[in-house]
């Protein structure tokens, strides 16, 4: 059991560059989620998606796209690159307390992607 | 915009002591969970409490939560050099309801001294 793992650990992108973070579980978890987490700002939730085929935005979706094909994998795309999006990002999973509720208990976290844009 | 904040925002205090952190939210709530990140890592869950407790144990760890004040507190008993770590609590999401994600606060840094 790997857990979540997120691809890659680190990132430089130019201005104006796209790129797509990875983010997979293998717990077979219904929900999964993206943060990004700057300094003294804890972490702020951009999409998430409660199964597979339906994703939502978050807090702070601008500027990132996703999509939940499988229930494994969850990437987040950056469309345009640009510096205000230099940040830690961190995908995280989870599961509800019985079926069809939507009461989550414990997420589980990947590592993490230290991305930069210059 | 966040539903937790933690207090203090830093804390520093030597080994064996006991370190309480705090921790306030806006709206109701289904549960509060508090998570420990260590620097550079990912997010690792401590303690899950139901909005229907109030107390809540495990090893070294307690945890209370106040509905009607709408807070909670995070105290960690004899604290070691390992418990060195932002610790952050998490309520779940007002996005479309519980709908499987959490809402964290700023985090608690603690640093515990040898």
């Amino acid at each position: 059991n790997a857990g979540v793992t997120q691809t890659p650990k680190f990132q430089v992108l130019k201005t104006g560059q796209s790129m797509t973070l990875q983010c997979a579980q293998d717990m077979n978890h219904e929900y999964m989620s993206w943060y990004r987490q700057d300094p003294g700002m804890g972490l702020r939730l951009i999409h998430y998606s409660v199964g597979a085929g339906i994703t939502d935005q978050g807090e702070v979706p601008n500027g990132y796209n996703v999509s939940r094909s499988t229930t494994e994998d969850f990437p987040l795309r950056l469309l345009s690159a640009a510096p205000s999006q230099t940040s830690v990002y961190f995908c995280a999973s989870s599961y509800a307390l019985r079926p069809g509720s939507h009461r989550v208990t414990e997420a589980f976290f990947g590592q993490g992607t230290r991305l930069t844009v210059v | 915009s966040q539903q937790g904040e933690e207090d203090p925002q830093a804390l520093s205090i030597q080994e064996g002591e006991n370190a309480t952190m705090n921790c306030s939210y806006k709206t109701s709530i289904n549960n509060l969970q508090w998570y420990r990140q260590n620097s550079g890592r990912g997010l690792v869950h401590l303690i899950l409490i139901r909005s229907n407790e109030r107390e809540k144990h495990s090893g070294r760890l307690r945890v209370t939560l106040d509905t009607s004040k709408k807070s909670s507190s995070l105290l960690i008993t004899a604290s070691r050099a390992a418990d060195t770590a932002s610790y952050f609590c998490a309520t779940d999401g007002r996005h479309g309801g519980s709908q499987g994600n959490l809402i964290f606060g700023k985090g608690t840094k603690l640093s515990v001294k040898p």
